[in-house]
């Protein structure tokens, strides 16, 4: 039983370029969350999401990100335009139902230069 | 506002020396307390939930306790292996997200 997968490990980006992050839940967990962990803080709530609903997205940056989490297929983050302080560890976890402790994946950092 | 605050920051124990972790919380009415280990490069790795005040839960050198303000992580005993960040999180009644605090470094010496 596959963990919780998530590529790519490591992103380089040009500033303003796209950044797409995936994410593959847990087999028969349907509720996908996104932190970010910034040097020297504490992970920080983005999104909350079902298949193809968006749950809760007060953490999200309210331009350049999007998220989603289509019918078939993984959770993607999308960072548009990325800029310097987008540079960052990214964290997708699941969970088999809203209230249960999260399993997380091993992220993605990503590098903007 | 919700919020977690961890202490002490960063930790050296000798290997076998026993000590405490302490989270304290904010939050509008507690559904669960989580406690993760984090190591270099990976994701953060479940360890206990914890949803009452009085409970306790144990896991070989790792013991966790909650009251109504704080919760404590006590290692007894700990090995090299034991070594890395410890995280404590918690989740509100009114929301979906987990609130997490920075973390203890935790080094033990051989």
């Amino acid at each position: 039983n596959a963990g919780v997968m998530q590529n790519p490990r490591h992103l380089v980006r040009r500033r303003g370029q796209e950044a797409r992050l995936r994410c593959s839940p847990m087999k028969g967990h349907s509720h996908v969350y996104w932190y970010r962990q910034l040097p020297e803080e504490g992970l920080k709530f983005m999104v909350y999401l079902q298949k193809e609903n968006i749950i809760d997205e007060s953490g999200m940056p309210k331009e350049r990100f999007s998220a989603e989490f289509p019918k078939e297929g993984p959770s993607i983050l999308r960072i548009q335009q990325v800029v310097r302080g987008d540079s960052a560890a990214y964290f997708c976890a699941s969970s088999p139902r809203d209230s249960d402790g999260y399993t997380f994946g091993s992220g993605t950092r990503l590098t903007v230069v | 506002e919700d919020q977690v605050t961890q202490s002490p920051e960063a930790l050296r124990l000798q290997e076998g020396e026993s000590s405490s972790l302490n989270c304290s919380y904010t939050v509008s009415g507690l559904r669960g307390l989580f406690w993760y280990r984090q190591d270099p490069g990976k994701g953060p790795e479940f360890l206990f939930t914890l949803y009452s005040a009085g409970e306790e839960k144990e896991k070989e050198r790792l013991k966790a306790t909650l009251t109504k303000k704080e919760s404590f992580l006590h290692i007894t005993a700990p090995k090299p292996e034991d070594s890395a960040t410890y995280l404590c999180a918690v989740q509100a009644n009114t929301g979906n997200q987990f609130y997490f605090g920075t973390g203890t470094s935790l080094t033990v010496i051989p």
